[in-house]
């Protein structure tokens, strides 16, 4: 079955930099396009960014444009997400999720599944 | 940015009841609109989407229906197992957005 497996979350401070990492089992990662999506504590969902099944094309929320990064290695089934200049307001539980599409290479921008999350918390 | 505004809030309804969630987008979505529900401490799984197409394995008491810009999510006979939190996602244009979530607890 699907799984995808969130890591690399902690504790930075203001305006340093973190590095997530997503790996992926259970289909074909390459033909899929993949999302992070985040939630602060006790809040609601916020889309973070997607990216397409061969990297050629990434799309990011407001809040994050210019200082997020998202990649991915299809070689090793693995989804990145670059983030500089953290704020505190970055604080979240940060979710991969596979796009649930009508067919390989075909983005249609619904989250399913999700993996477990991994908590970032910026705090000085 | 397409803005996407849920009600209520919370809502608290006994087991049999039928609930109803609404999802307004501040434009049209041609269809494009998704639910999810979060158990809490878990990560959220999708329901539906297209409006209307239920994801493989979603109990069929959950059912989607809509157009244009509003649009409802129906438990037919609420189950203590749905205590969740429900959102809206629309997928029509990015920067993809949530709505602000529904609570629904056990009367």
């Amino acid at each position: 079955q699907v799984q995808l497996v969130e890591s690399g979350g902690g504790v930075v401070q203001p305006g340093r930099s973190l590095r997530l990492s997503c790996a992926a089992s259970g289909f074909i990662f390459r033909s899929y396009g993949m999302h992070w999506v985040r939630q602060a504590p006790g809040k609601g969902l916020e889309w973070v960014a997607v990216i397409s099944y061969d990297g050629s094309n990434t799309y990011y929320g407001d809040s994050v444009k210019g200082r997020f990064t998202i990649s991915r290695d299809n070689s090793r089934n693995t989804l990145f997400l670059q983030m500089n200049s953290l704020r505190a307001e970055d604080t979240a539980v940060y979710y991969c999720a596979k796009d649930h599409s009508s067919g390989p290479e075909v983005l249609d921008n619904w989250f399913d599944p999700w993996g477990q999350g991994t908590l970032v918390t910026v705090s000085s | 940015d397409i803005q996407m505004t849920q009600s209520p809030s919370s809502v608290t309804a006994s087991v049999g009841d039928r609930v109803t969630i609404t999802c307004r987008a501040s434009q049209g979505l041609s269809g494009w609109l998704g639910w999810y529900q979060q158990k809490p401490g878990k990560a959220p799984k999708l329901l539906i989407y297209v409006t209307s197409s239920l994801q493989r394995g979603v109990p069929s008491r959950f059912s989607g229906s809509g157009s244009g810009t509003d649009f409802t999510l129906t438990i037919s006979s609420l189950q203590p197992e749905d205590v969740a939190t429900y959102y809206c996602q629309q997928a029509k244009s990015f920067p993809l957005t949530f709505g602000g979530g529904t609570k629904v607890e056990i009367k």
